[in-house]
């Protein structure tokens, strides 16, 4: 089974704060990527990585940065967190497209909360 | 651009009955359509997918769901929900190399 781990299930910070979020995949994906859950908007795309090193904006990434310096392991930074960025974080990752049906695999997610 | 619609934000539906959850999207193009499903404080898990081939997919725990490019929905629908079918349920669509776009959810309240 693909397993996507993200390291915090609940996470609360400061506003101001610089803060990490950790997404870790075991199944050599090649394509990861790292999304906002609100309610009434769904699942909303901050950033992708389809290689080591290579990231692309998705729809919302101001206020977000992101890293990829191996396969497995993709992280979303929040350089200076605010309240407006209260939300659930989904990391996923899938195959390359055009291999396996797209199917995206989600880990458990993080709650972040900024006070 | 392509859009999701889930036109109902939340389905109360008693134990035992059956339940249709609406999708419609727009697209110019061909696309892959997905059901997603959420559990209380957890990620997302694959319910369906269509690619290709026949329009009515099955899926895990009972679900299926029906293609109907004419009308652009993904329509899912289970006859009989139980209790442990209550979570929240999303569209998403793709097509060939690009990324999802999920409609904003559908929560489904199963009652006793």
């Amino acid at each position: 089974d693909v397993k996507v781990t993200q390291s915090s299930r609940y996470l609360v910070k400061r506003t101001g704060e610089k803060v990490f979020l950790e997404c870790v995949q075991d199944m050599d994906h090649e394509n990861m990527f790292w999304y906002r859950q609100d309610p009434g908007l769904g699942l909303r795309l901050i950033y992708f990585s389809y290689d080591v090193k290579m990231k692309e904006k998705g729809d919302i990434p101001e206020g977000y940065s992101v890293s990829r310096e191996k396969k497995e392991r993709f992280s979303l930074i929040l350089e200076s967190a605010s309240t407006n960025q209260t939300s659930m974080y989904l990391c996923a990752s899938s195959l390359w497209w055009g291999t396996s049906g797209y199917e995206q695999f989600f880990g458990p997610g993080t709650r972040l909360t900024v006070l | 651009a392509q859009s999701v619609t889930q036109l109902d934000s939340q389905v109360p539906v008693f134990e035992e009955a059956p339940v249709e959850l609406r999708c419609n999207y727009s697209s110019s193009v061909s696309v892959y359509l997905f059901w997603y499903v959420q559990y209380p404080n957890q990620g997302l898990q694959l319910l369906l997918k269509y690619l290709s081939g026949s329009t009515l997919v099955k899926g895990i725990n009972g679900f299926e769901a029906e293609f109907n490019k004419s009308q652009t929905s993904f329509h899912l629908r289970k006859p009989s929900v139980h209790i442990s079918d209550t979570a929240e349920y999303f569209c998403a669509v793709t097509f060939y190399g690009q990324n999802f776009v999920f409609g904003p959810g559908t929560r489904l309240s199963v009652l006793p």
